[in-house]
Formats: C-alpha cells, structure tokens, sequence
C-alpha cells in the first residue's frame, strides 16, 4: 500500500522567513495530496491540496508543488507570522488495489512541527 | 467548523473496560473514516464505511469495532482497553467512498484516556 515520508519532524524559523516542507510518497498511482494544519489539542484542518494534473497551486502566502517523477510534493509557506505555529501533515490519496478509483482514504505523513519565533 | 460531528468530547474510563464514539458525518457525505493519533504522533488510519459498508481496514486492533448506520452516523467500539489506547480519535467525512479527490473534512475528536 502508500507510504508517505515527511521531512522534517521539526523546524523552526524567524517571523518573516520561509519553511518548506517535503513529502515523499511510494506508489506512482496516487493522484491526490492534500496539506493538513493542526492546532494544539485541534482537529486538521486542510489548508491548500494539489492533483496530479498540476504541478504547483498558490493560495496567498501558502504554495504547494508536486513533482510526480520523483513522487515527491513540497508545503512553501511565505512571510511566516507566529500563528503558522503548528504541527503539518501532508497526505495521499490511495488507490484501489488493480482498479483506476481511489479508496477515499488518505494516508498521512508522520507531521512536521513547524515554530515560528517571533 | 467542519460540520462533522463527534461525541463525547472527553473520556475517561479504566482499563479492560469498553467505550463507544460517535460520529455524524458532513450533510451528504457517505463516508466515515475513523483515525487515531496517539501523543506526538501521526494520523493512524483505523477503518473506512461507505453507505454503510466496510470499505477499507488499517491497522484495527480486534478489540476494535465499528459500523455505520442506514442514517450515516457511525460508532467506533473499543473494548477491553489497555493503557496503550489513550489517544485522539478522529472521524472524518468525505462524499464519496470511491473516485473522488476529495478532501477529508475531520471532526473535533474525541480524547480517551484509559487510568
């Protein structure tokens, strides 16, 4: 089945600078990758996804890439402020075992704790 | 707020006991999927439900259990449990069960803690 690698499980940044996360996933057939916020103690929250027919998509100071040869999609947040602060999951989508759907399901990467110092 | 809903909040029960979590999906979403995330730990995927039926299985312990209802709710049945059980549990929602990419919308969790 999938397995998503995330990198790294913590990262720390001044206010201002940018964080990248990175994201490496195993099985060619997936086609769906979502980016997950999570507060302390809080529920995920999707923040930005991406399908494999795009190879980047923008949404103000968030941006995501997807590079499908190398199976591997990136988180860019811009102009960090202090409230960024959390911890960030990437995911992908799984396929149906010799079937051209997926599941629905979502397999997550391991998170990457992001602190932004004011 | 994500419009999936999950009950109770909080539980604190002992050990070898047996718990059940409730979860409403999203108005139109035919798909539960329940997670649980451990202290600084990931998202463990447990058991997906389409309209009603198993649609896929992660890595459930046997004392584990759910099912979805004709109405789309869904429980999660944990018994005998162990210390090792404290953790999140998360349900999410999506429309589909099968075709999509679409996003899970997750609800607020319920945190279980085994004394």
């Amino acid at each position: 089945g999938e397995n998503v690698e995330q990198h790294p499980s913590t990262l720390s940044v001044q206010e201002g600078d940018s964080a990248v996360i990175k994201c490496t996933y195993s099985d060619s057939a997936s086609n769906y990758f979502p980016w997950y916020k999570q507060e302390l103690g809080k529920r995920p929250q999707l923040i930005i996804d991406i399908r494999s027919n795009v190879g980047e998509k923008k949404d103000q100071r968030i941006a995501v890439t997807l590079n499908k040869t190398a199976k591997h999609f990136s988180l860019h947040i811009t102009e960090t402020q202090p409230e960024d602060s959390a911890v960030y999951f990437c995911a992908a989508s799984e396929r149906v075992r010799g079937g051209s759907s997926n599941t629905g399901k979502l397999i997550f990467g391991q998170g990457t704790t992001l602190q932004v110092k004011p | 707020d994500s419009g999936v809903t999950q009950t109770p909040k909080h539980l604190i029960t002992a050990t070898g006991q047996r718990v059940t979590l409730r979860c409403s999906p999203r108005s139109g979403d035919l798909s539960v999927y329940w997670y649980q995330q451990s202290l600084d730990q990931g998202l463990q995927f447990l058991i997906q439900y389409y309209n009603g039926e198993e649609r896929a299985k992660g890595n459930i312990l046997e004392r584990f259990s759910a099912q979805q209802f004709p109405d789309l709710h869904s429980e999660l049945n944990l018994s005998s449990l162990e210390l090792g059980d404290s953790a999140l549990y998360f349900c999410a929602s999506s429309p589909r069960g099968t075709g999509g990419n679409s996003p899970l919308h997750f609800g607020n969790g319920t945190r279980l803690t085994v004394t």
